[in-house]
């Protein structure tokens, strides 16, 4: 069974560009979820998708967007980079009947510059 | 709003003594409870849970049980070992849409 796989695994943007993540589910898990981990500090949620919709949205401002695709795939998009940005981000897939256990992939480093 | 407070980090064992970290909640209605672990350079692993209070997750010779009276899910190793050495996190889980509110997180070093 293959587990949560995000890409790129490292990535380096200037303020003001904007950036594509990317993760893969694990197989069997509908729901996908995004948490962004700044250095030193516990994961904060970012969203949340469940069959290609947006299930929940944490504090976080409209600059970050995503998607969930018919594979249960998803992307993060953050747009109008800022310094603040620089933080690993990390993707985390539940199946259905049990959403609230979720299984978190390698993530994706981003530095913004 | 939810929260989890871990106690001040970070904290240095030698091999095989005991370990407890402490987490105390926050939460409106009955959260699920977790531990995660993250090695060096990677993400996060889903070490154990209890969904209920007076439940107790276990894994790996770690235990955590969900107290409700007092709001704690303690993690507890009774002999750790130098690969145990980690960043742990106690987080809950809870609303509609399941999401996961974490604690800072606390380092673990272990020394042989």
């Amino acid at each position: 069974e293959t587990g949560v796989t995000q890409s790129p695994t490292h990535l380096i943007k200037t303020r003001g560009q904007q950036v594509t993540l990317r993760c893969s589910s694990q197989s069997g898990h509908n729901t996908v979820s995004w948490y962004q981990q700044a250095l030193g500090q516990g994961p904060q949620f970012i969203f949340q998708y469940y069959r290609e919709e947006e299930n929940g949205r944490g504090n976080f401002p409209p600059r970050f967007s995503g998607l969930q695709f018919p594979n249960y795939s998803s992307e993060l998009n953050v747009n109008a980079l800022e310094l603040d940005d620089s933080a690993l981000y990390l993707c985390a897939s539940s199946p259905a009947v049990e959403q609230e256990t979720q299984y978190f992939g390698p993530g994706t480093r981003l530095l913004v510059l | 709003g939810d929260s989890v407070t871990q106690m001040e980090g970070p904290v240095t064992l030698s091999e095989e003594a005991f370990l407890t970290i402490n987490c105390t909640y926050t939460a409106t209605g009955y959260p699920s409870l977790f531990w995660y672990v993250q090695y060096p350079g990677e993400g996060l692993q889903l070490l154990l849970k209890a969904t209920k209070a007076d439940d107790k997750g276990s894994n790996k010779g770690f235990e955590a049980t969900y107290r409700k009276e007092t709001t704690s899910f303690h993690l507890e190793k009774g002999s750790v070992q130098v690969s145990d050495s980690a960043v742990y996190f106690c987080a809950l889980s809870g609303g509609a849409n399941s999401k996961l509110t974490f604690g800072k997180g606390i380092t673990l070093s272990v020394r042989p």
